[in-house]
């Protein structure tokens, strides 16, 4: 096992509702990325935080955002769901910057929008 | 274009052979590149880095070509336990990684 969980592992939210999904990282690692992994599809960089900083982000609409805490845990919020948003998401930690490559992944959280 | 393409698949090959995954990268800023696996219903795992010079690991060999803006990743003797989603995996200096969409193999007896 990586060390990093997340929570909920499963839950479904209508269209506009809005979601929080939690990552306690792997003891040590200060950083946390979130992706969004469709079926059939890659995993796509949401954003990325660095000592509870947002240190990059790839193309996902300002209704996605996040929050490091001091503990090095995170959040991702997603508001006004929609359709599109049913997917895994998933939540890396890595020490530093991950310039090793190596993100350990939890296992996710499945969202589905009804 | 996809920032990260590769190989559809599925690959369906028997116990023992050789099978190899292409991906290109469209990005020329791209720093890193790794191959990382993903098994059905887990998170992904990294398989390897990937380094100008050509690594292997065991049964597994990558590649990567910066002026053609390729990576591959050789499996000899392939093993029931390869079977995987393999994914190409770029990352750019603000450390944001970049994932391919992957490929799926099925080792066969």
């Amino acid at each position: 096992e990586t060390g990093v969980t997340q929570s909920p592992t499963h839950l479904i939210k209508t269209r506009g509702q809005q979601v929080t999904l939690r990552c306690s990282s792997q003891s040590g690692h200060n950083t946390v990325s979130w992706y969004q992994q469709a079926l059939g599809q890659g995993p796509q960089f949401i954003f990325q935080y660095y000592r509870e900083e947002e240190n990059g982000r790839g193309n996902f609409p300002p209704r996605f955002s996040g929050l490091q805490f001091p503990n090095y845990s995170s959040e991702l919020n997603v508001n006004a769901l929609e359709l599109d948003d049913s997917a895994l998401y998933l939540c890396a930690s890595s020490l530093g910057l991950a310039t090793t490559g190596e993100l350990f992944f939890g296992e996710g959280s499945r969202l589905t929008v009804l | 274009r996809k920032e990260v393409e590769q190989d559809p698949g599925p690959f369906n090959v028997p116990e023992g052979a050789t099978v190899a995954f292409n991906c290109t990268y469209s990005n020329s800023a791209s720093q890193s590149f790794f191959w990382y696996r993903q098994d059905c219903r887990k998170e992904p795992k990294l398989l390897m880095s990937v380094y100008s010079s050509g690594n292997e690991d065991g049964r597994f060999t990558a590649q990567l070509n910066r002026a053609s803006q390729y990576i591959s990743l050789l499996i000899r003797d392939s093993k029931l336990s390869d079977s995987a989603t393999y994914l190409c995996v770029v990352k750019y200096n603000n450390n944001d990684m970049r994932f391919g969409a992957g490929t799926r193999l099925t080792v066969k007896p």
